[in-house]
């Protein structure tokens, strides 16, 4: 199984602040590579496909990059919406496999 | 607008089968793979496996066999069962497809808790 880790666990940021979440797989994955926010008692939504392609209705203050290996998502200015838990999830085999989770909280 | 319902029961013990049901609404049935996926209580996400509309399927090593998925075209309707559940079976469970690129999850159900305890 390709094992996705991603840092950190846990950020605290403020409205307005940059954040950068990254996402390592333990082989390559070229650019299979999706990224998703889930809110407490909600389902995960997904933000970006392809390690860039956003989502249609996303803002675009969220963008993704990277390919094989490490992955980045950064959203530009925190929204208080923005406040959230955030996945990466892996498309090259299966098991399809996702990262631990990555909590954004308000500072 | 592609909706996905799921529902089934919430309360098992030990050693007893899940069986959970997810009803597609809105677009296409044929031509994607339906996927389960499940989320421990405070934890990650966790693939199961996915179905398509003629049974073919794809599921997480990990699972050990326990799991069948079933798939009825005229209903547009999808279906897990994990057989001898434990506790560390207890998680919420969710349908979902994939988008216009396989692989991605874009359409996801409610998701239902299932706890297993004697």
């Amino acid at each position: 199984d390709i094992q996705m880790t991603q840092s950190p666990s846990s950020v605290s940021a403020s409205v307005g602040d940059r954040v950068t979440i990254t996402c390592r797989a333990s082989q390559g994955i070229s650019s299979w590579l999706a990224w998703y926010q889930q809110k407490p008692g909600k389902a995960p939504k997904l933000l970006i496909s392809g390690a860039s392609s956003l989502q249609s209705g996303v803002p675009s203050r969220f963008s993704g990059s990277g390919s094989g290996t490490d992955f980045t998502l950064t959203i530009s200015s925190l929204q208080p919406e923005d406040f959230a838990t955030y996945y990466c999830q892996q498309a090259n085999s299966f098991p399809r496999t996702f990262g631990q989770g990555t909590k954004v909280e308000i500072k | 607008q592609v909706q996905l319902q799921q529902w089934g029961a919430g309360l098992l013990k030990p050693s007893e089968t899940l069986s959970l049901t997810c009803a597609v609404h809105g677009g296409s049935f044929s031509g994607y793979y339906w996927t389960w996926i499940r989320q421990p209580p405070g934890k990650g996400l966790e693939w199961i496996g996915e179905i398509n509309h003629s049974g073919s399927t794809n599921d997480n090593p990990s699972l050990k066999s326990r799991v069948t998925m079933s798939i009825d075209p005229s209903t547009n309707q999808f279906s897990l069962r994990l057989r001898s559940v434990t506790a560390a079976d207890t998680a919420v469970y969710y349908c979902a497809r994939h988008g216009n690129s396989y692989g991605y999850f874009q359409y996801w159900g409610q998701g239902n808790l299932v706890t297993v305890s004697s």
